[in-house]
Formats: structure tokens, sequence, C-alpha cells
């Protein structure tokens, strides 16, 4: 049985930092590439970051470049978004996401809230 | 950045098909891949690659992809089926894309 569970969320100010942590199980981790998408409340889904099986590859979005940093322990099993300079518009639940594909993502997580507020 | 558009609300009645389109520059060229959200869960995959299935997606799920539009097929639509569905692309590199979503309303 796939499992990512997501875990860090929380509140946080604005400028603050925070540290998204996904452990995965069920399947080989170090097979699958990895991204963080994350959704606003109420709106659609959006795409924040992308590693490789590997690690050797990153991407991000325009909106959080330069802020947030992704990787990943294939040892643990384990992905991880360090978020730092947050804004009130980074609100959203975060979800990790893993694929073997052409840019598919066929587990998710259930994600895991973040606020920013103060 | 590459865009992706989607009408915001499907209305479809018990056992018709409905239709989501998707549309974006030549996304006939990309591979397309379809996510279905219920409302406060996390999305699941129902199409990749354009058209095909994984494991456990009833074949009442399919997908095409020509042109500048991709289309979702749901036939036979269920109670069940009521949801948000994204399209999603990526050109191999930086552009992870999903679309605007359409909330499909079973009557």
């Amino acid at each position: 049985q796939v499992h990512l569970v997501e875990s860090g969320g929380g509140l946080v100010k604005p400028g603050g930092s925070l540290r998204l942590s996904c452990a995965a199980s069920g399947f080989t981790f170090s097979d699958y590439y990895m991204s963080w998408i994350r959704q606003a409340p109420g709106k659609g889904l959006e795409w924040v970051s992308y590693i490789s099986n590997t690690g050797l590859t990153t991407y991000y979005a325009d909106s959080v470049k330069g802020r947030f940093t992704i990787s990943r322990d294939n040892a643990k099993n384990s992905l991880y978004l360090r978020m730092n300079s947050l804004r009130a518009e980074d609100t959203a639940v975060y979800y990790c996401a893993s694929g073997q594909g052409y840019g598919d993502y066929a587990y998710w997580g259930q994600g895991t809230l973040i606020t920013v507020s103060s | 950045s590459y865009v992706l558009t989607q009408p915001p609300s499907v209305s479809v009645a018990p056992g018709q098909t409905a239709r989501i389109t998707c549309g974006g520059n030549n996304i006939g060229s990309k591979s397309v891949h379809w996510y279905q959200q219920r409302p406060g869960q996390a999305p699941v995959l129902v199409v990749y690659d354009d058209s095909d299935r994984p494991s456990g997606i009833p074949e009442r799920f399919s997908g095409s992809n020509s042109g500048n539009t991709a289309t979702l097929t749901i036939s036979r639509v269920e109670a069940g089926d009521e949801a948000d569905y994204y399209c999603q692309v990526w050109d191999g590199s930086s552009d992870h894309v999903f679309g605007t979503g359409t909330k499909v309303t079973v009557l």
C-alpha cells in the first residue's frame, strides 16, 4: 500500500520560514520523481517544485524561485521543502506527489496546511 | 508560461456523458494527464499520457488529445463522479502546468 504523509504545516508569520516533510512508503522511493503541489483555499492546483528521482535535477515555479528549496533523502524515503520569506499568498494546502512516467503523478499525500498570517 | 484553459463547470444527468475540455497551444504535441478531486480529498490520477488509465480507474473514464484541445470523457456518469477535474502537462523541464479546473455537477 502506497503512503505519502506530509508534515510540518502550521501557522507562520509573513517573512517566516517553515520546513515541510513527506514520508513515503509502499513503493521504491528512489525510482520516482517527486513534486510539491499546492492549493490555496477555494482555488485550483498549482505546481510548486519538482525533484528528479536521484535528486540531481530540481525545478521551481516562478512564484517560489529563490525562496523555496526542494530536497530528498532516498535513504530515508523522505522529501522536503524548505520555505523561506513566506508571504500571505503562500497560504495553501501543500501536497507531495510522486510519479514515474512523463510528468504524471500517480500517488499523492493528503496534504498539510500552511497559513501565512500575522 | 504555458496556459491550460478549462470550462469552469459542466453539468450532466446520471447515465449521460460528460466531456471536459482542456485547451492549450499545440497541446496535441504534449502528454496530458487528468486528475479527479472530490471535496476535501487529495487529487486522484484518472487518465495519464492522453488516454491511458491507471489500474483501478473505471473504463468509463477516457481521454483524447489533438491539436489545441485535450478532452476527458466520462461515460455513464454516476453521482460519485461529481468532483473537480484538472488537466496537467509537463514539458520535460521547468514547465509543470495544471489547468484551471472544471467542476462536474451530476444533476
